[in-house]
C-alpha cells in the first residue's frame, strides 16, 4: 500500500518568514495530493490539492508543488501569520477505492509574532 | 455547506465495554471514512464506505468493525474496548472526488 512521510514534524517561524513542509510517497500511482490544515481543537479542513497532471499549484500565500520523478510534494507558506499556526497533514491517493486517502505524520507548524 | 456532525465530543468507557460512535453527514454523499489520529501518527484508515451496507476495510481495522444501514450515517464499532483504542476518532465523507469533510472528532478514552 502507499506510505506518506512528512518532515519536520515540528517547525517555528518567526511572523513573515517562509514555511515549508516535505513529503514523499511511494505509490507511483498516487495521482491526487490534498493538504489539510487542522487548527487547535478544530476539524481538519482542506487548504489546497495537487493533481499529477501540474507540477505546482498556488492559492494566495500558500502553494504546492510536486516532482513526480522524486515522488515528493511540498507546502510552502510565504509571510506567515500567527493564524497559520496549526498541524498540517498531507495526503496521497491513486483516485481509485472511493478516494482513499494515506495521511503523513503531521507538522505543527508554530508562528512566533 | 457540508455538515458532518458525531454523536460525541467526548467520551470515557472501560476496557471491555461496546462503544458505538456514529457520524452523520447532510449532503447525501457516497462515501464516508473513519480515521483515528495520535499525534506523531497522523490520520489513519480505520474503515470507509461508498455505499450503503458497503465497507471496505482501511489500513488498521483490527478490534473495530462498522455499520452503514442509511446513506447518511456510519457508526464505529468497538466490540471490546482496550486501553490502545483511546485516541481522537474522526469521521470524514466526501462525494468520491476531491475534498473530504471531517467531522469535529470523538475523543475517545478507555480506562
Amino acid at each position: 500500500g502507499e506510505n506518506v512521510e512528512q518532515h519536520p514534524s515540528t517547525l517555528s517561524v518567526q511572523e513573515g518568514d517562509s514555511a515549508v513542509i516535505k513529503c514523499t510517497y511511494s505509490d507511483s500511482a498516487s495521482n491526487y495530493f490534498p493538504w489539510y490544515k487542522q487548527e487547535l481543537g478544530k476539524r481538519p479542513q482542506l487548504i489546497i490539492d495537487i493533481r499529477s497532471n501540474v507540477g505546482e499549484k498556488k492559492d494566495q500565500r500558500i502553494a504546492v508543488t510536486l516532482n513526480k520523478t522524486a515522488k515528493h510534494f511540498s507546502l510552502h507558506i510565504t509571510e506567515t501569520q500567527p493564524e497559520d499556526s496549526a498541524v498540517y497533514f498531507c495526503a496521497a491517493s491513486n483516485g481509485n477505492a472511493g478516494n482513499m486517502l494515506t495521511f503523513g505524520g503531521g507538522t505543527r507548524l508554530m508562528v512566533k509574532p | 455547506d457540508v455538515k458532518v456532525t458525531q454523536s460525541s465530543r467526548y467520551l470515557v468507557k472501560r476496557t471491555g465495554e461496546k462503544v458505538f460512535l456514529e457520524c452523520v453527514q447532510d449532503m447525501d454523499h457516497e462515501n464516508m471514512f473513519w480515521y483515528r489520529q495520535d499525534p506523531g501518527l497522523g490520520l489513519r484508515l480505520i474503515y470507509f464506505s461508498y455505499d450503503v451496507k458497503m465497507k471496505e476495510k482501511g489500513d488498521i481495522p483490527e478490534g473495530y468493525s462498522v455499520s452503514r444501514e442509511k446513506k447518511e450515517r456510519f457508526s464505529l464499532i468497538l466490540e471490546s474496548a482496550s486501553t490502545n483504542q483511546t485516541s481522537m476518532y474522526l469521521c470524514a465523507t466526501d462525494e468520491g472526488a476531491d475534498t473530504q469533510y471531517f467531522g469535529p472528532g470523538t475523543r475517545l478514552t478507555v480506562l
